[in-house]
């Protein structure tokens, strides 16, 4: 069965400081990846994508994300946090077949402090 | 003007009454889905559309139905609203050969 674990449920960083946070997927097919951030009030923004090639893979807002086939993880990392990246992060999988439904983690808050 | 466009923002009704939520999109793709959002279980799938004439139940369909009205609009239907249907809906949308979803805004439903 697919399922997305995103093992942080709040995380509080200094502005500044480094980020990674933490998404683990078991899917039977080979799988896209995602990650959205929602701001407050807001739908749901696509950060980055993995479908293919290179394993690290660039997003906006600076962000990045390593997709590691071995440990069925797609952390997303950034090496200085903004006060405005305070928000909730999902991770997100999906097939490259078939329905392509994606399933979403259980999001991830990120609060930044000054 | 947003791609994706979902109607009403906030909506606030009592047990028993009918709901429709409306989306509409000019991103011109073919798929589109309603998810809910509840705090600390993320998304999960209501329905989804592949087209027009071909709907499909997700992994909560229970209590809510669906129309495809044109490739365009996608609504959303609460035939009898309960309390514990109190919760933030999004439509999305996806072009057939890509994976990304492309949300709305969200509409805020509560149920008293």
């Amino acid at each position: 069965a697919q399922s997305v674990t995103q093992p942080d449920i709040h995380i509080t960083v200094s502005e500044g400081a480094s980020l990674e946070l933490r998404c683990n997927y078991s899917y039977g097919a080979t799988p896209y990846l995602f990650w959205y951030v929602q701001s407050p009030g807001q739908g749901l923004q696509l950060l980055l994508k993995y479908f293919s090639g290179d394993t690290l893979v660039q997003g906006i807002k600076g962000f990045e994300a390593e997709f590691k086939r071995s440990q069925s993880s797609f952390n997303l990392r950034k090496p200085s946090v903004h006060w405005s990246d305070a928000a909730e992060y999902f991770c997100a999988v999906g097939a490259k077949d078939g329905a392509n439904n994606l399933f979403f983690g259980t999001g991830t808050r990120l609060t930044v402090i000054p | 003007d947003a791609d994706v466009t979902q109607t009403p923002r906030n909506r606030i009704t009592k047990t028993g009454k009918r709901i429709m939520l409306e989306c509409s999109q000019t991103k011109g793709h073919d798929r589109m889905y309603w998810y809910r959002q509840d705090p600390g279980l993320g998304l999960r799938l209501i329905y989804y559309s592949f087209d027009v004439k071909d709907i499909n139940k997700g992994e909560i369909s229970d209590g809510y139905s669906v129309s495809r009205q044109a490739q365009a609009k996608f609504s959303l239907s609460l035939e009898s609203a309960i309390p514990n249907q109190t919760a933030l809906y999004f439509c999305a949308t996806k072009r057939r050969a890509a994976g990304e979803l492309f949300f709305g805004e969200g509409s805020r439903l509560t149920v008293l």
